[in-house]
């Protein structure tokens, strides 16, 4: 079954406003968790590290005040995109690693769609 | 240099044959190696992890570790349709911060 949830799994929103995707790891804590986005027949592209405690982690030429992100308990990660528009359409993934070892499992990811 | 390198494809293979997947890799200090399957619109999913140089096999998966040449692969047995995917090899050195890096990924079809 599955070992990281992500909720929704397609959204539609309208042009300037806000929507929120949530991630949760399902029987093991996470202090770290990873959103990532990925455009059709590309690569996963890092966007940020989520930090239970502490502010994320941006990778170079992500927008942290378009995409914010709270980890909100050992348990639960947010995106939330600000401001939606049309270019931000994508599908979204989070992932965490499950110790022990660390393994990394991946959310079932997000469709966004913004019109 | 990138950290991880991985043919991206695409590699089209009649269904029944053996399909090899393979990443090259520059940081000798990686210890964690990990496989992942991931179809069209959905989230990867792990197939194979290992630890050592060697083989590892779980059904018709064979993962593969070569630390002195740095290479590992996948070799996928008798393929089938269902295995048509995009494949993505990862890898990590343990206990530095969860640092992990990824492979671009490999477009595989087998052909019915």
């Amino acid at each position: 079954g599955a070992v990281v949830s992500q909720h929704p799994s397609r959204v539609i929103c309208k042009s300037g406003t806000s929507v929120k995707i949530e991630c949760r790891s399902l029987d093991f804590q996470a202090t770290t968790m990873f959103w990532y986005r990925q455009f059709p027949k590309k690569s996963l592209m890092l966007m940020a590290t989520s930090n239970e405690g502490s502010k994320a982690t941006y990778e170079q030429g992500v927008e942290k005040d378009k995409f914010l992100i709270n980890h909100a308990s050992l348990t639960l990660s947010t995106l939330t995109v600000t401001s939606a528009h049309p270019e931000d359409s994508s599908f979204y993934i989070c992932s965490a690693p499950r110790p022990p070892g660390n393994t990394i499992y991946f959310g079932e990811g997000s469709w966004l769609t913004v019109v | 240099q990138k950290e991880v390198e991985q043919d991206p494809g695409p590699l089209s293979v009649p269904e029944g044959a053996i399909v090899s997947l393979n990443c090259t890799y520059s940081n000798s200090a990686f210890q964690y190696f990990m496989w992942y399957r991931q179809y069209s619109r959905k989230g990867p999913e792990l197939l194979m992890y290992t630890y050592s140089s060697g083989n590892k096999e779980d059904g018709r998966f064979t993962a593969q570790v070569d630390k002195s040449s740095k290479y590992i692969s996948l070799f996928i047995r008798d393929s089938q349709p269902s295995d048509s995917a995009t494949y993505l090899c990862a890898m990590s050195v343990l206990n530095t911060g969860n640092q992990f890096y990824f492979g671009t990924g490999t477009s595989l079809t087998v052909i019915p």
